[in-house]
């Protein structure tokens, strides 16, 4: 069965960075995109981007400001989404989710990630 | 960028009944590009509908989807206790994806 795992949740200092990984299993790695969203202490989902998980080329939320990084190891079937110079506005529970076949919807999730920023 | 706004912000309806909810685009979804998503507290979104009237795998047929242009509505023909929760509105019809804001579906 399809599967998305994230690493586990992490605590950090303003400043800091953070790499926040979404390991798939059950399917075919490179067939179907991988979406990054998060979701902010009792707030709405935000979409933060995309990335083609055959040729690795990222899209961004045009809110995002060149923090966010998407990266692939398709060895191992993991996306990756790092965030460099973390404010206290990041701290929120991260997700990856899989495009579906013939729509870009997120089919499957990953379960979270909560990253928070805190000195 | 689109921007979706959904309403009402929150809902009060009982088990049993018919449920509405309404998310509008700022501008057309050409394609109708626009799925809706369930959210229980403490889990991760469930897919509903994708292409504005497609039930995903598994979603029961009390879930429809319809609507095109800029006025969507998800409907649950009757509600089970399972279905109070909140639901997000997200379009995919251009190169950046936007979500709504979400609407709470309260027991009352």
């Amino acid at each position: 069965q399809v599967q998305l795992v994230q690493s586990g949740s992490e605590l950090k200092k303003p400043g800091a960075s953070v790499k926040v990984s979404c390991r798939a299993s059950g399917y075919s790695f490179t067939t179907y995109g991988v979406n990054w969203l998060r979701q902010a202490p009792g707030q709405g989902l935000e979409w933060l981007g995309w990335i083609t998980t055959d040729t690795g080329n990222p899209t961004y939320a045009q809110d995002l400001t060149g923090r966010f990084v998407f990266s692939l190891d398709t060895s191992v079937s993991t996306a990756y989404l790092q965030i460099n110079s973390l404010r206290a506005e990041d701290t929120a529970v991260y997700y990856c989710g899989r495009e579906g076949y013939s729509y870009k919807a997120v089919d499957y999730w990953g379960q979270g990630t909560l990253v928070t920023v805190s000195s | 960028e689109i921007v979706l706004t959904q309403s009402p912000g929150t809902l009060s309806l009982s088990p049993g009944e018919r449920a509405t909810l309404s998310c509008r685009a700022s501008r057309s979804l050409t394609p109708n590009y626009l799925a809706w998503y369930q959210q229980r507290p403490g889990q991760a979104p469930r897919l509903l509908i994708y292409d504005a009237s497609l039930r995903a795998t598994g979603i029961p047929d009390r879930f429809s989807g319809s609507g095109s242009g800029t006025d969507f509505t998800l409907t649950i023909s009757r509600l089970e206790p399972e279905d109070f929760a909140v639901y997000y509105c997200q379009q995919y019809s251009t190169s950046l994806y936007s979500f709504g804001q979400g609407t709470k579906l309260e027991i009352k």
